[in-house]
C-alpha cells in the first residue's frame, strides 16, 4: 500500500524558534497533501490543503503566516511552524491523497504519515 | 456540530466480544472511510465505503453505510487486546472530493 513518511517524529524546540516538518509520499505521487493538527484525546483538525506548485489553502482560523506550507514536488510537502509558542505544542499529521475512483464514482484514499510530536518549551 | 460524529465516544469490552461503533454525518458524501489510531501514532486506513455501497468486509471488520440515515457503522468481531485504539470515521464530501472531515472518534478498550 501507499506509504507516507514524516520527519522528524518528535521535536522539542524553544519558544520563538521555527520548526520544519517534512511529509513525503514514498511510493506514489500526490498532487494534494493535507496537514492536520491533533490535540490530546481529540480528533484531527484540518489545518490546510497543500497542492503541488500552488499556494496552500488554509482552514478558517489557521494563520498562514505562522504555519508556512510548501509543496515543492509531487512527493514532498513541508510545514514550518514559525515563532513557535507553547500553545503550538501538538501532534501534527500529514496525509497524501491518491485517486481510487471506480464504478464511476470519484474517490480519494488518504494515506497518513506517522505524525510529528511537537513540544514547545 | 461537525460532520462525522462517532458514537459511543468510549467503549470497553472483553476480548472475544464484538465491538460496534457508529458514525453519523450531515451532508451528502462520496465516500466514508474508517481509520484506526493507536495512542500517539498516525492513522491506519481500515476501509473505504462508497456512497453506492451498503456493506463492506475486511477480515474481522464489517462496515455498513446507510445514506438515507446518513450513518455508518464499524463492527469488529472477535475483538483482541491489540484492537485497543481510537477509531475515526472520515467523510469525503461530494463536491469537493478530497477534503475529509473527521469525527471525534471512539476510544475502544479491549480487556484481556
Amino acid at each position: 500500500g501507499a506509504v507516507v513518511s514524516q520527519h522528524p517524529s518528535r521535536v522539542i524546540c524553544k519558544s520563538g524558534t521555527s520548526v520544519k516538518i517534512e511529509c513525503r509520499s514514498l511510493d506514489f505521487q500526490a498532487t494534494t497533501m493535507f496537514w492536520y493538527r491533533q490535540f490530546p484525546k481529540q480528533s484531527l483538525m484540518l489545518m490546510a490543503t497543500s497542492n503541488e506548485g500552488s499556494k496552500a489553502t488554509y482552514e478558517q482560523g489557521v494563520e498562514k503566516d505562522k504555519f508556512l506550507i510548501n509543496h515543492a514536488s509531487l512527493t514532498l510537502s513541508t510545514l514550518t511552524v514559525t515563532s513557535a509558542h507553547p500553545e503550538d505544542s501538538s501532534f501534527y499529521i500529514c496525509s497524501a491523497s491518491q485517486y481510487s475512483g471506480t464504478s464511476g464514482l470519484p474517490s480519494y484514499e488518504q494515506y497518513f504519515g506517522p505524525g510529528t510530536r511537537l513540544t514547545v518549551t | 456540530s461537525q460532520q462525522g460524529e462517532e458514537d459511543p465516544q468510549a467503549l470497553s469490552i472483553q476480548e472475544g466480544e464484538n465491538a460496534t461503533m457508529n458514525c453519523s454525518y450531515k451532508t451528502s458524501i462520496n465516500n466514508l472511510q474508517w481509520y484506526r489510531q493507536n495512542s500517539g501514532r498516525g492513522l491506519v486506513h481500515l476501509i473505504l465505503i462508497r456512497s453506492n455501497e451498503r456493506e463492506k468486509h475486511s477480515g474481522r471488520l464489517r462496515v455498513t453505510l446507510d445514506t438515507s440515515k446518513k450513518s455508518s457503522s464499524l463492527l469488529i468481531t472477535a475483538s483482541r487486546a491489540a484492537d485497543t485504539a481510537s477509531y475515526f470515521c472520515a467523510t469525503d464530501a461530494s463536491n469537493y472530493g478530497q477534503n475529509f472531515v473527521f469525527g471525534p472518534g471512539t476510544r475502544l478498550s479491549v480487556l484481556p
